[in-house]
């Protein structure tokens, strides 16, 4: 069974460019999220989406960032205009919901976008 | 605001040595998650630990989690150089009463030797 596909697995891009960024979640999985990871911040959390719906982007940036999930299969992680600050590597993940007692929330990771703001 | 801080950050050991990684936070979780991540992949989950007190073995990797949940620890018995990775704790919060919103920790990067 496919993983979690991103694309692109690499860009390089100039400061001021708009970047889009791309996540096909595992069929099925009905949570979504977006993460950042750094050598000096760690893995960071930027937004995630319960059935198509964003519930928490606290960790979204700022207004330059923007995240859509138009239907179950496919979403978009937008910086316009981006920055040289912004180079990361940037994580997409999937889940199903938790229920019952005992949630266990397990993340499955896509293999990242690595993206270079010049 | 990092809630969870691992120790130690770097680890570079030889093969067959034991080791441990510490996850530490002053917040409490209702589940701890322990994922490794090799270079250019996303990180892989290897355990979940869901009640204070409680160890799980995977082979050579015992996991626990601290009675009080703020911590756990991960120690690999006879460490091999496919160890090699970034190992990432991540604590579970319920959020809205649904989903478990996953905080992640600092990461240690192990390196094992032949």
């Amino acid at each position: 069974d496919a993983g979690v596909i991103q694309s692109p697995r690499h860009e390089v891009t100039e400061m001021g460019q708009e970047v889009t960024l791309r996540c096909k979640p595992i069929s099925g999985h009905d949570y979504l999220f977006w993460y950042r990871q750094t050598m000096m911040r760690g893995l960071e959390l930027l937004i995630y989406f319960n059935n198509n719906v964003p519930i928490d982007d606290s960790g979204m940036p700022e207004d330059r960032f923007s995240a859509k999930m138009p239907n179950a299969s496919f979403s978009t992680l937008k910086i316009q205009p981006s920055e040289p600050r912004d180079s990361a590597v940037y994580f997409c993940a999937s889940s199903w919901g938790t229920s019952g007692a005992g949630p266990t929330g397990e993340l499955f990771f896509g293999e990242g976008s690595r993206l270079t703001v010049l | 605001t990092q809630l969870l801080e691992q120790s130690p950050q770097f680890l570079s050991i030889q093969e067959g040595e034991n080791l441990t990684v510490y996850c530490n936070s002053s917040s409490v979780f209702s589940s701890l998650q322990w994922y490794r991540q090799e270079p250019g992949e996303g990180p892989v989950l290897l355990v979940t630990v869901v009640t204070g007190g409680e160890v799980k073995k995977l082979k050579r990797l015992t996991f626990q989690f601290g009675d009080a949940r703020k911590d756990s620890s991960l120690h690999i018995t006879a460490a091999q150089p496919g160890d090699t990775g970034l190992y990432l704790c991540a604590g579970g919060r319920l959020y809205g009463g649904a989903t478990n919103k996953l905080i992640f920790g600092t990461g240690t990067l192990l390196a094992v030797q032949p």
